[in-house]
């Protein structure tokens, strides 16, 4: 079945660490996203990429970094610059066009040791 | 720009009882509208999807949403709420043009048995 796969479940980072969670789909989708959930705040967006080796800013940016090099693939990076990135991060896609749903991986658990 | 806002954080019902979830959308264009189920530690669900087809929409589990433009709502409904609906509740507003998503907050649904 097609869908999406977010590794590892749970994550924890140490002061200073860089980790990466990893995102894959098999939906041939062209656009995909993260997005950090933290209580009471709904998700916000971090990056999305509409088309391979091109991404943009979202909303909370800061911390973060991405790469697109396949179409199937979105990982994001949580460097050591990101203060608080204790929260749950949801990575999503959809094909081209606001009238698709976008499609929701199972999410990755990130806190600080 | 287009927002959702969803009133109520938490919603209480009784088993049996009638489900209400309200939405407001903010968008200067007819806009594309969704609604979305996350389970604790899960992923998010679509429930179901405006696209400008039929003001009513009827979606998985029971769940329907009315399209009403002149109150620029969605708000989502199910008759009878049963044990297993308890769960978090995402509205999403998407545009023609580009791929972005707008959230609501989210309102944690509870049923009482």
């Amino acid at each position: 079945d097609g869908g999406i796969t977010q590794s590892p479940k749970y994550l924890f980072r140490k002061e200073g660490q860089n980790v990466t969670l990893s995102c894959e789909q098999n939906l041939n989708h062209d656009a995909m996203y993260w997005y950090r959930q933290d209580p009471g705040q709904g998700l916000r967006l971090i990056y999305y990429s509409q088309i391979v080796n091109d991404f943009q800013k979202g909303d909370i940016a800061e911390g973060y970094s991405v790469s697109r090099e396949k179409k199937e693939s979105f990982p994001l990076t949580v460097t050591s610059a990101q203060k608080n990135p204790t929260a749950f991060y949801l990575c999503a896609s959809t094909s081209t066009g606001g009238s698709q749903p976008q499609h929701f991986g199972d999410g990755t658990r990130l806190s600080i040791l | 720009a287009q927002s959702v806002t969803q009133l109520g954080s938490h919603v209480s019902v009784s088993e049996g009882a009638l489900v209400l979830l309200r939405c407001n959308y903010s968008s200067s264009v007819p806009p594309y509208l969704f609604w979305y189920v996350q389970y604790p530690n899960q992923g998010l669900q679509l429930l179901l999807k405006y696209t400008s087809a039929a003001t009513l929409v009827k979606g998985i589990n029971g769940f329907e949403a009315e399209f009403k433009k002149s109150e620029t709502s969605f708000h989502l409904t199910k008759p009878s709420a049963h044990m297993s609906d308890a769960a978090e509740y995402f509205c999403a507003v998407s545009g023609r043009t580009g791929n972005q998503f707008y959230f609501g907050t989210g309102t944690s649904l509870t049923v009482i048995p």
